[in-house]
């Protein structure tokens, strides 16, 4: 089966520009979450989509938003970027059934804000 | 507040010495608490839950909720366990994950 995949792997944006980044979780998850990884902060929770729906949210301003579609596959977005937005991105797929599920990690788009 | 801290930033011991990862954790309700690890060029993995109780590469964790812990032991450390360790606490429903800074372990030969 499949891993979940990110792409850009890599990207390199300037300040005021937007981004889009995207998640294809493993086949049959419904659940994707999304994380900022920096080395200050760590892993931090953005937010989580199920079914198309937004089903929590970490306390990230409204510049980072993201849907997901019919066939589960995520986006994330993020506009008016930052020096600080630079991070990588991981995202996170599970089936989405139940709470609390082991989640699958994809590699990450790594993000620089220049 | 959710918040899961990791105090050791770096951790190195001999191989075959025991080995104790911590991990605080502060939570008003029922946590759930995870360990993810990640090994050189490899993706973040589980690598155990406490609702399990499971020993997973011969690693265990217990859930102390008087001292609101979830430390990572392992008797016997090998150097095929050096890599990244995140203790992750998930509350609500649904998969909202607070994961620590890490704990990069280092097995010594």
């Amino acid at each position: 089966k499949a891993g979940v995949t990110q792409t850009p792997r890599y990207l390199i944006k300037t300040r005021g520009q937007q981004v889009t980044l995207s998640c294809s979780p493993i086949s049959g998850h419904r659940s994707v979450s999304w994380y900022q990884q920096t080395p200050g902060q760590g892993l931090q929770f953005l937010f989580e989509y199920f079914s198309e729906t937004q089903r929590n949210k970490g306390n990230f301003p409204g510049r980072f938003s993201g849907r997901q579609f019919s066939n589960s596959r995520s986006e994330m977005n993020v506009s008016t970027l930052e020096l600080g937005d630079s991070a990588l991105y991981l995202c996170a797929s599970s089936w989405g059934t139940a709470s609390k599920e082991t989640q699958y990690f994809g590699p990450g788009t790594r993000l620089l804000v220049l | 507040a959710q918040r899961v801290t990791q105090p050791e930033k770096l951790l190195s011991v001999f191989k075959g010495a025991p080995v104790e990862l911590k991990c605080n954790y502060s939570y008003s309700g029922s946590p759930e608490l995870f360990w993810y690890v990640q090994y050189s060029r490899q993706r973040l993995q589980l690598l155990l839950r406490h609702i399990s109780r499971e020993s997973i590469k011969g690693f265990t964790a217990d859930l102390n909720k008087g001292e609101t812990s979830f430390h990572l032991k392992k008797p016997f450390a090998q150097e095929e366990d050096s890599a990244m360790y995140y203790c992750a606490l998930s509350v609500g429903t649904g998969n909202q994950f607070y994961f620590g800074t890490g704990t990069s372990l280092t097995v010594i030969p």
